[in-house]
Protein backbone atom coordinates (compact mmCIF):
# COMPACT_ATOMS: atom_id res chain seq x y z
CA UNK A 1 0.00 0.00 0.00
CA UNK A 2 1.69 3.29 -1.08
CA UNK A 3 2.16 5.23 1.66
CA UNK A 4 3.37 9.04 1.74
CA UNK A 5 5.24 10.53 4.88
CA UNK A 6 6.10 14.93 4.82
CA UNK A 7 9.10 15.90 6.91
CA UNK A 8 11.24 19.37 7.19
CA UNK A 9 11.04 22.25 9.39
CA UNK A 10 8.81 22.83 11.63
CA UNK A 11 9.56 26.58 12.40
CA UNK A 12 10.77 28.75 9.94
CA UNK A 13 11.50 32.45 9.87
CA UNK A 14 9.11 35.42 8.26
CA UNK A 15 11.63 35.75 4.95
CA UNK A 16 12.93 32.82 5.27
CA UNK A 17 12.51 29.46 3.08
CA UNK A 18 10.31 26.33 3.96
CA UNK A 19 11.73 23.26 3.04
CA UNK A 20 9.65 20.00 2.84
CA UNK A 21 10.40 16.29 1.96
CA UNK A 22 7.53 14.14 0.91
CA UNK A 23 9.22 10.36 1.27
CA UNK A 24 7.13 8.00 -0.94
CA UNK A 25 7.18 3.72 0.46
CA UNK A 26 4.95 1.13 -0.98
CA UNK A 27 5.61 1.89 -4.66
CA UNK A 28 7.83 3.90 -6.86
CA UNK A 29 7.51 7.27 -7.53
CA UNK A 30 8.61 6.61 -10.81
CA UNK A 31 6.48 3.95 -12.27
CA UNK A 32 2.58 4.47 -13.27
CA UNK A 33 2.61 7.68 -14.36
CA UNK A 34 1.35 9.75 -11.59
CA UNK A 35 1.93 13.39 -10.67
CA UNK A 36 2.71 14.63 -6.83
CA UNK A 37 1.38 17.61 -5.22
CA UNK A 38 1.17 19.69 -2.39
CA UNK A 39 -1.42 20.48 -0.22
CA UNK A 40 -1.76 23.41 2.38
CA UNK A 41 -4.29 24.21 5.38
CA UNK A 42 -4.19 26.76 7.63
CA UNK A 43 -5.16 26.10 11.38
CA UNK A 44 -9.14 26.28 11.14
CA UNK A 45 -9.17 26.70 7.64
CA UNK A 46 -9.69 25.12 4.24
CA UNK A 47 -7.51 22.96 2.08
CA UNK A 48 -4.91 25.26 -0.68
CA UNK A 49 -3.32 23.54 -3.41
CA UNK A 50 0.25 24.44 -4.30
CA UNK A 51 1.06 22.78 -7.02
CA UNK A 52 1.93 19.50 -9.32
CA UNK A 53 5.24 17.38 -10.45
CA UNK A 54 4.13 16.07 -13.66
CA UNK A 55 5.66 12.67 -14.29
CA UNK A 56 7.58 14.07 -16.96
CA UNK A 57 9.61 16.15 -14.41
CA UNK A 58 7.80 19.24 -15.11
CA UNK A 59 5.63 21.64 -12.95
CA UNK A 60 2.77 23.40 -12.39
CA UNK A 61 1.72 26.03 -9.67
CA UNK A 62 -1.28 27.63 -7.80
CA UNK A 63 -0.74 31.24 -9.44
CA UNK A 64 -1.34 32.68 -6.41
CA UNK A 65 1.70 31.38 -5.04
CA UNK A 66 3.77 30.44 -8.55
CA UNK A 67 6.73 33.14 -7.67
CA UNK A 68 7.30 31.90 -4.30
CA UNK A 69 7.06 27.90 -5.29
CA UNK A 70 9.56 25.12 -6.10
CA UNK A 71 8.58 21.40 -6.16
CA UNK A 72 11.25 18.88 -7.19
CA UNK A 73 11.74 15.27 -7.23
CA UNK A 74 14.36 12.87 -6.41
CA UNK A 75 13.64 9.35 -8.13
CA UNK A 76 16.85 8.09 -6.45
CA UNK A 77 14.86 8.63 -2.98
CA UNK A 78 11.74 7.55 -3.74
CA UNK A 79 10.81 11.51 -2.67
CA UNK A 80 9.66 14.85 -3.54
CA UNK A 81 10.63 18.19 -2.10
CA UNK A 82 8.40 21.45 -1.49
CA UNK A 83 10.53 25.03 -1.04
CA UNK A 84 8.20 28.21 -0.18
CA UNK A 85 10.31 31.84 0.02
CA UNK A 86 9.41 35.08 1.85
CA UNK A 87 7.35 33.27 3.99
CA UNK A 88 4.98 35.21 6.35
CA UNK A 89 2.88 34.14 8.63
CA UNK A 90 0.15 33.66 6.25
CA UNK A 91 2.13 30.25 5.09
CA UNK A 92 1.74 28.94 8.52
CA UNK A 93 -0.22 25.77 7.64
CA UNK A 94 -0.40 22.14 7.97
CA UNK A 95 1.59 20.75 4.56
CA UNK A 96 0.18 17.89 3.09
CA UNK A 97 1.60 15.94 -0.01
CA UNK A 98 -0.48 13.69 -1.81
CA UNK A 99 -0.37 11.14 -5.31
CA UNK A 100 -2.18 12.77 -7.77
CA UNK A 101 -4.53 10.03 -9.33
CA UNK A 102 -6.35 11.50 -12.84
CA UNK A 103 -7.94 14.80 -11.40
CA UNK A 104 -8.10 13.63 -7.61
CA UNK A 105 -5.69 13.49 -4.76
CA UNK A 106 -4.91 10.21 -3.45
CA UNK A 107 -3.21 8.99 -0.86
CA UNK A 108 -2.14 11.77 1.13
CA UNK A 109 0.30 12.14 3.94
CA UNK A 110 -0.61 12.65 7.15
CA UNK A 111 0.66 16.24 7.20
CA UNK A 112 3.01 18.52 8.96
CA UNK A 113 2.74 21.62 10.82
CA UNK A 114 4.94 24.62 9.84
CA UNK A 115 4.52 27.71 11.62
CA UNK A 116 6.34 31.07 10.63
CA UNK A 117 7.24 33.23 13.91
CA UNK A 118 10.15 34.54 14.81
CA UNK B 1 -13.23 33.24 -0.57
CA UNK B 2 -13.59 29.54 -2.16
CA UNK B 3 -14.40 28.81 -5.90
CA UNK B 4 -16.59 26.42 -4.84
CA UNK B 5 -19.14 27.31 -2.09
CA UNK B 6 -20.18 24.89 0.35
CA UNK B 7 -22.48 25.03 3.35
CA UNK B 8 -19.95 25.55 6.73
CA UNK B 9 -22.09 23.03 8.32
CA UNK B 10 -24.39 20.31 8.42
CA UNK B 11 -26.07 18.32 10.98
CA UNK B 12 -28.39 15.14 11.11
CA UNK B 13 -29.30 12.38 13.81
CA UNK B 14 -28.00 8.89 13.80
CA UNK B 15 -29.63 7.01 10.87
CA UNK B 16 -30.75 10.12 9.14
CA UNK B 17 -29.54 10.76 5.29
CA UNK B 18 -27.69 14.36 4.92
CA UNK B 19 -26.78 16.58 1.97
CA UNK B 20 -24.11 18.43 1.61
CA UNK B 21 -23.60 20.69 -1.32
CA UNK B 22 -20.80 22.35 -3.34
CA UNK B 23 -21.76 25.45 -5.90
CA UNK B 24 -19.39 26.38 -8.53
CA UNK B 25 -19.87 28.15 -12.23
CA UNK B 26 -18.99 27.79 -15.85
CA UNK B 27 -15.65 28.04 -15.58
CA UNK B 28 -15.15 24.58 -12.96
CA UNK B 29 -18.16 22.51 -12.59
CA UNK B 30 -20.39 23.39 -15.17
CA UNK B 31 -17.55 23.45 -17.72
CA UNK B 32 -17.45 19.44 -17.10
CA UNK B 33 -14.82 18.98 -15.16
CA UNK B 34 -15.25 16.13 -12.33
CA UNK B 35 -15.78 16.56 -8.76
CA UNK B 36 -14.08 14.73 -5.74
CA UNK B 37 -15.02 14.59 -2.18
CA UNK B 38 -12.93 14.29 0.58
CA UNK B 39 -13.50 13.48 4.03
CA UNK B 40 -11.39 14.92 7.13
CA UNK B 41 -11.91 13.22 10.43
CA UNK B 42 -10.73 15.55 13.40
CA UNK B 43 -7.15 15.91 13.39
CA UNK B 44 -6.44 13.79 10.54
CA UNK B 45 -5.32 14.19 6.94
CA UNK B 46 -8.06 14.34 4.46
CA UNK B 47 -8.89 10.95 2.79
CA UNK B 48 -10.68 10.72 -0.70
CA UNK B 49 -14.19 9.92 -0.26
CA UNK B 50 -15.79 9.97 -3.75
CA UNK B 51 -13.99 10.64 -7.44
CA UNK B 52 -15.07 11.18 -10.71
CA UNK B 53 -18.39 12.40 -9.57
CA UNK B 54 -20.11 9.58 -8.02
CA UNK B 55 -16.90 6.96 -7.58
CA UNK B 56 -16.36 4.76 -4.50
CA UNK B 57 -12.71 3.91 -3.81
CA UNK B 58 -12.51 0.35 -2.71
CA UNK B 59 -13.26 0.60 1.39
CA UNK B 60 -15.88 3.07 1.41
CA UNK B 61 -19.11 2.22 2.44
CA UNK B 62 -21.96 2.70 -0.10
CA UNK B 63 -23.83 5.01 2.49
CA UNK B 64 -22.34 7.96 0.63
CA UNK B 65 -23.00 8.70 -2.96
CA UNK B 66 -22.00 11.77 -5.13
CA UNK B 67 -23.76 13.40 -7.99
CA UNK B 68 -23.45 16.04 -10.41
CA UNK B 69 -25.42 18.57 -12.03
CA UNK B 70 -25.01 21.77 -13.96
CA UNK B 71 -22.73 23.83 -12.16
CA UNK B 72 -23.30 22.07 -8.44
CA UNK B 73 -22.65 18.45 -7.33
CA UNK B 74 -23.63 17.09 -4.07
CA UNK B 75 -22.46 14.26 -1.65
CA UNK B 76 -25.27 12.42 0.09
CA UNK B 77 -24.60 10.23 3.50
CA UNK B 78 -27.79 7.73 4.45
CA UNK B 79 -27.79 5.65 7.70
CA UNK B 80 -25.94 8.21 9.34
CA UNK B 81 -23.61 7.30 11.99
CA UNK B 82 -21.10 8.88 14.57
CA UNK B 83 -18.31 7.84 13.35
CA UNK B 84 -19.27 10.23 9.93
CA UNK B 85 -19.02 13.74 12.24
CA UNK B 86 -16.24 15.26 9.94
CA UNK B 87 -15.23 18.04 7.81
CA UNK B 88 -15.99 17.48 3.92
CA UNK B 89 -14.88 18.79 0.78
CA UNK B 90 -15.83 19.19 -2.75
CA UNK B 91 -12.57 19.96 -5.19
CA UNK B 92 -12.79 20.37 -8.93
CA UNK B 93 -10.85 22.24 -11.53
CA UNK B 94 -10.85 25.92 -12.72
CA UNK B 95 -7.48 26.02 -14.51
CA UNK B 96 -6.15 24.73 -11.59
CA UNK B 97 -7.19 22.41 -9.07
CA UNK B 98 -10.00 24.06 -6.60
CA UNK B 99 -11.52 23.39 -3.05
CA UNK B 100 -14.60 24.11 -1.72
CA UNK B 101 -14.89 25.49 1.90
CA UNK B 102 -15.48 22.66 3.74
CA UNK B 103 -18.68 21.27 5.64
CA UNK B 104 -18.69 20.53 8.97
CA UNK B 105 -20.79 16.98 9.51
CA UNK B 106 -22.27 16.96 13.35
CA UNK B 107 -23.83 13.76 14.35
CA UNK B 108 -26.51 14.84 16.71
Amino acid sequence: QLQLQESGSGLVKPSQTLSLTCAVSGGSISSGGYSWSWIRQPPGKGLEWIGYIYHSGSTYYNPSLKSRVTISVDRSKNQFSLKLSSVTAADTAVYYCARVAAAWFDPWGQGTLVTVSS
Amino acid sequence: QSVLTQPPSVSGAPGQRVTISCTGSSSNIGAGYDVHWYQQLPGTAPKLLIYGNSNRPSGVPDRFSGSKSGTSASLAITGLQAEDEADYYCQSYDSSPVFGGGTKLTVL
